[in-house]
């Protein structure tokens, strides 16, 4: 069926350290790739995205690759703070005339200090 | 307006009770999506509109839910006889076609 899985559930790193988080998707249709960070009791609000005509894209110490081929895609965030705790939700439109944003079940952040 | 308003911020019900969420998108945006999000949980895709479109309903859980967007603009999100897995916070989101979306703050819904 049409979804996009998200992985790992929870993450928990040392303040410093990288942080990857992995998401797949199932229509190869697909070429929008946002990544949402909701912090606790606000809205989820937009970090970074890509779009399939790229593999790579950076924003400071955030950064999002994505594999066509494979149908992934991954967030990088490199020297972590504290921050940086959040749950971090990945999304794809499901086919390429894009009706819904659909999300993953996020990714809780904890960085410790 | 500043940004995706909605209403009420907290709405608590008896079970078996109609609700009514509102949802004010920004000015322009075309698209407007409702999602549910029950604690601790993620983003539950409900209803979809964009534009003068049929509205994409997949992802509804029930004919209890509706929702309606009268003149492209604000849209209302109702719950029938509601029941105490209907508890959740109920957040709209507004966006250009495929463009980032904005969200509101949400909807509290407590079914008792």
């Amino acid at each position: 069926g049409e979804n996009v899985e998200q992985h790992p559930s929870t993450l928990s790193v040392q303040e410093g350290d990288s942080a990857v988080i992995k998401c797949t998707y199932s229509d190869s249709a697909s070429n929008y790739f946002p990544w949402y960070k909701q912090e606790l009791g606000k809205r989820p609000q937009l970090i970074i995205d890509i779009r399939s005509n790229v593999g790579e894209k950076k924003d400071q110490r955030i950064a999002v690759t994505l594999n066509k081929t494979a149908k992934h895609f991954s967030l990088h965030i490199t020297e972590t703070q504290p921050e940086d705790s959040a749950v971090y939700f990945c999304a794809a439109f499901l086919n390429q005339a894009g009706t819904a944003l659909i999300f993953g079940k996020g990714t809780t952040l904890s960085v410790s200090s | 307006g500043a940004g995706v308003s909605q209403s009420p911020s907290n709405k608590v019900t008896e079970k078996g009770k109609d609700v009514e969420l509102r949802c004010d998108p920004i000015s322009g945006h075309t698209a407007l999506y409702w999602y549910r999000q029950s604690l601790g949980q993620g983003l539950e895709f409900l209803i979809y509109f964009q534009g003068n479109s049929a509205p994409d309903k997949s992802g509804l859980p029930s004919d209890r839910f509706s929702a309606e967007r009268t003149g492209g603009s604000v849209s209302t999100l109702t719950i029938q006889r509601t029941q105490q897995e209907d508890s959740a916070v109920y957040l709209c989101a507004s966006s250009y076609p495929r463009g980032e979306l904005f969200f509101g703050e949400g909807s509290r819904l407590t079914v008792l």
